[in-house]
């Protein structure tokens, strides 16, 4: 079973603070990280998909990092704002094609 | 509208029973995807068809099955149908096997009553 997680479960920050979150997962195997948006009752929304250590992604006021050598990946969203409300997904994907997701990290942007 | 279409949104069914879920992936998408979401377990890869053709396995269990068609819709079945498996079924498609550019459907509701 590959484990994959993510931290903190929930977030709750004011408008205009600016946030990160980590995914952890297996420093073996790799082949991607993806990043998701998802918010309630909708579908998730792709942001990024990372392959190489040392990728830093940027999507607006979204961006990622990745260290595929110690098995971790960073969201970070800078100046924060309601529609940013939605949970953040990571998903690992080995070289065997399978895509494990994490929990997921709740963030609330109050505004 | 993402360009994958699932059908029927919703669904409900009583224990023991079997049901289809139904995808149809976006244009030029030869992957196919499925998953399933429930309250306790996340979101939870189910199989991967690739041209018509299995490509991954993840956490799917023998009462449930899954094709893709020639025209490279997809079908999940559910049989022998228990409470548990209430949840939402997404399904997704990217373009290639590496699942590059994913894009998810809607999702599919699943209610065993």
């Amino acid at each position: 079973i590959l484990n994959v997680e993510q931290s903190p479960q929930s977030l709750h920050v004011q408008e205009g603070d600016s946030t990160n979150f980590t995914c952890s997962f297996p420093s073996s195997n790799f082949y991607a990280l993806h990043w998701y948006r998802w918010e309630t009752a909708k579908s998730p929304e792709a942001l990024f998909v990372m392959t190489l250590n040392g990728d830093e992604k940027k999507k607006g006021r979204i961006s990622a990092t990745l260290n595929t050598k110690e098995g971790y990946s960073y969201l970070y969203i800078k100046g924060s704002q309601p529609e940013d409300s939605a949970t953040y997904l990571c998903a690992f994907r080995n070289a065997g094609n399978m895509l494990t997701f994490g929990g997921g990290t709740r963030l609330m942007v109050k505004p | 509208d993402s360009g994958v279409t699932q059908t029927p949104k919703h669904l409900i069914t009583a224990t023991g029973q079997r049901v289809t879920l139904r995808c149809s992936p976006r244009s030029g998408d030869l992957s196919v995807y499925w998953y399933q979401q429930s309250l306790d377990q996340g979101l939870q890869f189910l199989i991967q068809y690739y041209n018509g053709e299995e490509r991954a396995k993840g956490n799917i269990l023998e009462r449930f099955s899954a094709q893709q068609f020639p025209d490279l819709h997809s079908e999940l079945n559910l049989s022998s149908l228990e409470l548990g498996d209430s949840a939402l079924y997404f399904c997704a498609s990217s373009p290639d096997v590496k699942g590059y550019g994913y894009t998810f459907g809607s999702g599919t509701r699943l209610t065993v009553v």
